[in-house]
């Protein structure tokens, strides 16, 4: 299968911006989507972008682009301690319309 | 919005029995559900994916005989981990494909069951 890549681990103090990296490799992919976990719960959608779209920014929360590079970041700016969680990127690939997660990045927000 | 519910949140079975969980669309009629596994630290892998009224169709290495899926109605699917053991221990999400007036469609999860077999 496709493999989608982020780096494990981030830390960032409170009120500092966080990125978070994600690399995909299926270049067919329709929509790319960012999700927040928090401990022993389900996904949350925090925000989406359609692959013709290099930006998408909504309120603190910005997503980045490369289709080139298949290169996806999720901008968190003015960060809170609320944020700590594990970030998901996923793409939307296929005529089956499966979602492919990446595996995932722990933020941590200290103060 | 649209809301799954996923029963139960969390069940401690013995090895040997079977448990079934639940994942129901609130709102919303779900043509299509999406059943994952997540092992502690680690992405979501997905399991299967069920169609209402059909078979479901299972990822490569996942025991159908094991994981019965079961789509009977458009708002209720269902996970029966069968003879569990304690590898069966795991988190199990369930998501429905909803609709969504911009997405044309989204992607709702439950809040995920933890299995513990013992």
């Amino acid at each position: 299968g496709e493999d989608v890549e982020q780096s494990l681990f981030l830390s960032v103090r409170e009120g500092d911006s966080s990125v978070i990296n994600c690399t995909y490799t299926d270049s067919s992919s329709t929509y790319l989507y960012w999700y927040k976990q928090e401990p022993g719960a389900g996904l949350q959608l925090l925000t989406y972008i359609f692959s013709n779209m290099d930006m998408k920014q909504d309120q603190r929360l910005t997503v980045l682009l490369n289709k080139k590079d298949k290169h996806l970041s999720l901008r968190i700016a003015d960060t809170q301690t609320g944020d700590s969680a594990i970030y998901f990127c996923a793409e939307l690939t296929g005529t089956a319309s499966k979602l492919t997660f990446g595996t995932g990045t722990r933020l941590q927000v200290t103060l | 919005g649209a809301v799954v519910s996923q029963h139960p949140s969390r069940v401690i079975c013995k090895s040997g029995t079977s448990v079934k969980i639940e994942c129901r669309s609130l709102d919303f009629q779900a043509t299509t559900m999406f059943w994952y596994r997540q092992f502690p630290k680690q992405s979501l892998m997905l399991m299967a994916t069920s169609n209402e009224g059909s078979k479901a169709t299972y990822e490569q290495g996942v025991e159908k005989d094991k994981f019965l899926i079961n789509h009977a109605s458009l708002t209720l699917s269902t996970l029966t981990v069968t003879s569990a053991h304690p590898e069966d221990s795991s988190f199990y999400i369930c998501s429905a494909r909803a609709p969504d007036r911009i997405l044309n469609y989204g992607y709702t999860f439950g809040s995920g069951t933890r299995l513990t077999v013992v």
